[in-house]
């Protein structure tokens, strides 16, 4: 059964610096994996998809990276914002489609 | 811009009470799915249905069933609500093709309490 993990739970960082948020899967027979964000009480953001073929995926500040063989994606958030704070969730898709739990960031003025 | 909207934000419903969530896409989208969010749990996926009068179980469907009679609706009924089955509801949409190779675009959510 596929378990997704994300590290660290919780990040506090000041604004201006560049971050990382990590995600692990267990399996690595997937299709592909995506990153969304969630503010609180709201729904969720796709931000980037990463097919299993590919190597990472840009969008602005944002580059996601996935390495299949070793079960990990990073997602790398440039010239972080206070905009930028809010719950950054993977999902992958593979047997199944599973979430992790979740990276709850905040971004300091 | 796609859209996807949930019939109602909070809901309250009695134990027992046949509880209907209702979600709209108005982009064509082939696939529509139901998660459910809980604190440590994290989203956990229902039913989907990749197109009108299909559907699939997901991982939790124990309690509930869906329905799709129209391309763009697809509704999550619990049949007699019970008290765990509080959590926060999101929908979900894709544009075709497998279920979850595509992007999906979420609706704000659905926040039931059943007392």
């Amino acid at each position: 059964k596929q378990e997704v993990t994300q590290i660290p739970a919780a990040l506090s960082v000041p604004e201006g610096e560049n971050l990382v948020l990590n995600c692990s899967f267990t399996d690595s027979a997937i299709y592909n994996l995506q990153w969304f964000r969630q503010d609180p009480g709201k729904g969720l953001t796709s931000l980037l998809l990463i097919q299993s073929s590919q190597r990472e995926q840009t969008s602005g500040r944002l580059n996601a990276s996935l390495d299949k063989s070793s079960g990990r994606s990073t997602l790398y958030i440039a010239a972080s914002q206070p905009g930028d704070s809010a719950t950054y969730l993977c999902a992958v898709d593979g047997q199944n489609f599973v979430f992790g739990p979740g990276t709850r960031l905040s971004v300091l003025p | 811009d796609v859209k996807v909207t949930q019939s109602s934000r909070y809901l309250v419903k009695r134990t027992g009470e046949k509880v209907f969530l209702e979600c709209v896409q108005d982009m064509d989208h082939e696939n529509m799915f139901w998660y459910r969010q809980d604190p440590g749990l994290g989203l956990r996926l229902i039913y989907f249905s990749y197109d009108v009068k299909m559907k699939e179980k997901g991982d939790i469907p124990e309690g509930y069933s869906v329905s799709r009679e129209k391309k763009e609706r697809f509704s999550l009924i619990l049949e007699s609500a019970s008290t765990n089955q509080t959590s926060m509801y999101l929908c979900a949409s894709s544009l075709g093709g497998l279920a979850f190779q595509e992007t999906q675009y979420f609706g704000p959510g659905t926040r039931l309490l059943v007392l």
